[in-house]
């Protein structure tokens, strides 16, 4: 089906340890997006990237790096995690200027310990 | 600052009780106002996108309507498969498309 992918679906990782979130889409959408989301506080904006080989900052970077590894691949890397990124963490896409709606993945459920 | 705003943070209704969801929004310069339906353990599903104040989109037994402030979800004899968290996003003109969202509305529907 066609749509945004994500991968894993769970994750526990121990205080200090690295992981890469993976997403990919199949709708040959331009932008991509990765938002995290935590009880009390909405989705809030991590990163994302308007067009194939550019990536910017969003409303919460920090402790996240990010590649756009071609047009259909984003991944999002912790690379020392913290506590404080115990979140459920989305990555969604859409056409250059978002006039079709976004379309979201199903989730990462990360907890660190 | 930007903010989004939606109220109230919980709806119970009972089904065929219409209601409707509030999201108000502080922003410079509009771009798009965007609902969105998420259901527990899945991601936001797009509902409607409005552009300008006036505007009126319609899905089954919801409706979206837009003004210069606020825009108002309106959810005709709802039914049970409704009960969701609804979600609010505002678009704004230079953001590359980013979108700032609501904390959202929490609605159940009981039979």
């Amino acid at each position: 089906n066609a749509g945004v992918t994500q991968t894993p679906k769970f994750q526990v990782l121990k205080t200090g340890q690295s992981m890469t979130l993976q997403c990919a889409q199949d709708m040959n959408h331009n932008s991509m997006y990765w938002y995290r989301q935590d009880p009390g506080m909405g989705l809030r904006l991590i990163y994302y990237s308007a067009s194939e080989g550019t990536t910017d900052k969003g409303e919460v970077p920090n402790g996240y790096n990010v590649s756009r590894l071609n047009k259909r691949e984003f991944s999002l890397r912790l690379e020392s995690a913290a506590p404080s990124q115990t979140s459920v963490y989305f990555c969604a896409s859409t056409t250059r200027d978002g006039t079709y709606g976004y379309t979201f993945g199903s989730g990462t459920r990360l907890t660190v310990v | 600052e930007d903010q989004v705003t939606q109220s109230p943070e919980a709806l119970r209704l009972q089904e065929g009780e219409s209601s409707s969801l509030n999201c108000s929004y502080t922003v410079s310069g509009l771009r798009g106002l965007f609902w969105y339906r998420q259901d527990p353990g899945k991601g936001p599903e797009f509902l409607f996108t409005l552009y300008s104040a006036g505007e009126e989109k319609e899905k089954e037994r919801l409706k979206a309507t837009l003004t210069k402030k606020e825009s108002f979800l309106h959810i005709t004899a709802p039914k049970p498969e409704d009960s969701a968290t609804y979600l609010c996003a505002v678009q704004l003109f230079g953001s590359q498309g980013n979108l700032i969202f609501g904390k959202g509305t929490k609605l159940s529907v009981k039979p």
